[in-house]
């Protein structure tokens, strides 16, 4: 089944900013807004964000996501080491009637 | 603390079937879908099927209909998968994942983790 589209890699200097993008359709991301999850090699993934920014407890305020259309995207800001890590987008499909994931960015902090 | 305790690796043949289990604690089982996502070596996540735990329905993706089976024990809290008639391409991690509603929108917050399933002869 169909995923949604995000880019295989994405390398920042320390303490600058990234941004990752999530591109699917009007069935998922366009309709129902995308989640935003960080995994560490060797661990289970973790959630960053529910839709339209809104971050469970715990989360770094220096991480913010956004929508536009039927791409959704997360920023980094103050890049640190720590966040050198896979990031994957995820959106519930209405037309799938299934649950979709991005394939996965992998951020470098240089 | 609320969290998925997944049981431990396994190694099957092919053909053969695999029975996953995750034992929620620190919230009401009954109260979250239990999803079901994996993620084989290198790879992305790959999303399995869903199971509400007080009614026992479920919902599995096309990819794996007929193959598998989500069940729940609420009395202990726990949720199993089991996968059929498995072969080589099924060797992954296998996790459990509580679906949660908040801010009216839907997301996995809490990741058991994750079982090793590896299927060779």
């Amino acid at each position: 089944q169909a995923g949604l589209t995000q880019p295989p890699s994405v390398s920042k200097g320390l303490r600058q900013t990234a941004t990752l993008t999530c591109t699917g359709d009007s069935n998922n991301v366009g309709n129902q807004g995308a989640a935003w999850l960080q995994q560490h090699q060797g661990h289970p993934p973790k959630l960053l964000s529910y839709r339209d920014n809104n971050r469970p407890s715990g989360i770094s305020e220096r991480l913010s996501a956004s929508r536009s259309g039927n791409t959704a995207s997360l920023t980094i800001t103050g890049l640190q080491p720590e966040d050198e890590a896979d990031y994957y987008c995820s959106a519930w499909d209405s037309s799938l009637s299934a649950w979709v994931f991005g394939g996965g960015t992998k951020l470098t902090v240089l | 603390q609320v969290q998925l305790v997944q049981s431990g690796a396994e190694v099957k043949e092919p053909g053969a079937s695999v029975k996953v289990s995750c034992k929620a604690s620190g919230y009401t089982f009954t109260s979250y879908d239990i999803n079901w996502v994996r993620q084989a070596t290198g790879q992305g996540l790959e999303w399995m099927g869903w199971m509400n735990p007080n009614s026992g329905n479920t919902g599995y993706a096309q990819k794996f209909q007929g193959r598998v089976t989500m069940t729940r024990d609420a009395s202990i809290s726990t949720a199993y998968m089991e996968l059929n008639s498995l072969r080589s391409e099924d060797t992954a991690v296998y996790y459990c994942a509580r679906l949660s509603l908040r801010w009216g929108s839907r997301a996995f917050d809490i990741w058991g983790q994750g079982t090793m399933v590896t299927v060779s002869s």
